[in-house]
């Protein structure tokens, strides 16, 4: 099992640009989870799917961010245009939905806007 | 979701168990106590859960007080590769048809000492 797969693991842009986090949860998985984590907040959610559609999406920070789930084996977060505050780590994680499950996080992709 | 307090930071020496606290004194009946741990630069990994018995896997072991209102997290032979910070989670199980996020407080650093 290959577990959680984010892409790419490290960005660098600058302010204004459009960026894109992708993420492959394990397979047979039916809920994702988009977290952000960074010294001044921790770890938050952003946002989760369950059957690829959004349930909660109040974490996400304003309208310059957005996340899909086209289908079980993908996701992608946007950010555009970025920010220099947006600059964190971005894990995905996947769950298998039953009363108790436990959540697989991916190895993150730390992003840094300039 | 109720709110649970770890201290800090902790030491522990190489070889002997770490015992990690967490105070939950609010927690509801249908709450679970879930521990998770993050090594420096990698993802979240779950560790245990358990609701009211005491729980073991092959990672850890979870004592939870009778009345439910604390619980300790036992790493019986501790090594420097269990250097995290660890984190205590109480949560609600998932209903049918939706699953939960996980919402991160501060955790306990604990720091395995050679």
């Amino acid at each position: 099992d290959a577990g959680v797969i984010q892409s790419p693991r490290h960005e660098v842009t600058e302010m204004g640009q459009e960026v894109t986090l992708r993420c492959k949860p394990i397979s047979g998985h039916n809920s994702l989870f988009w977290y952000r984590q960074t010294m001044m907040r921790g770890l938050e959610l952003l946002i989760y799917f369950n059957n690829n559609v959004p349930i909660d999406d109040s974490g996400m920070p304003e309208d310059r961010f957005s996340a899909k789930m086209p289908n079980a084996s993908f996701s992608t977060l946007k950010i555009q245009p970025s920010e220099p505050r947006d600059s964190a780590v971005y894990f995905c994680a996947s769950s298998y939905r039953t009363s108790q499950e436990t959540q697989y996080f991916g190895p993150g992709t730390r992003l840094l806007v300039l | 979701d109720a709110k649970t307090t770890q201290p800090t930071s902790m030491d522990c020496a190489e070889g002997r168990a770490a015992n990690l606290p967490c105070n939950h004194s609010t927690i509801s009946g249908n709450e679970y106590v879930y521990w998770y741990r993050q090594i420096h630069s990698q993802g979240p990994q779950y560790i245990i859960h358990g609701l009211k018995n005491n729980e073991t896997n092959e990672m850890a072991s979870l004592i939870i007080t009778e009345d439910r209102k604390s619980s300790t997290l036992i790493l019986p032979h501790a090594t420097l590769r269990d250097t995290a910070v660890y984190y205590c989670i109480v949560r609600v199980a998932a209903t049918s048809g939706s699953a939960r996020q996980l919402t991160f407080g501060s955790g306990t650093q604990l720091t395995v000492l050679p």
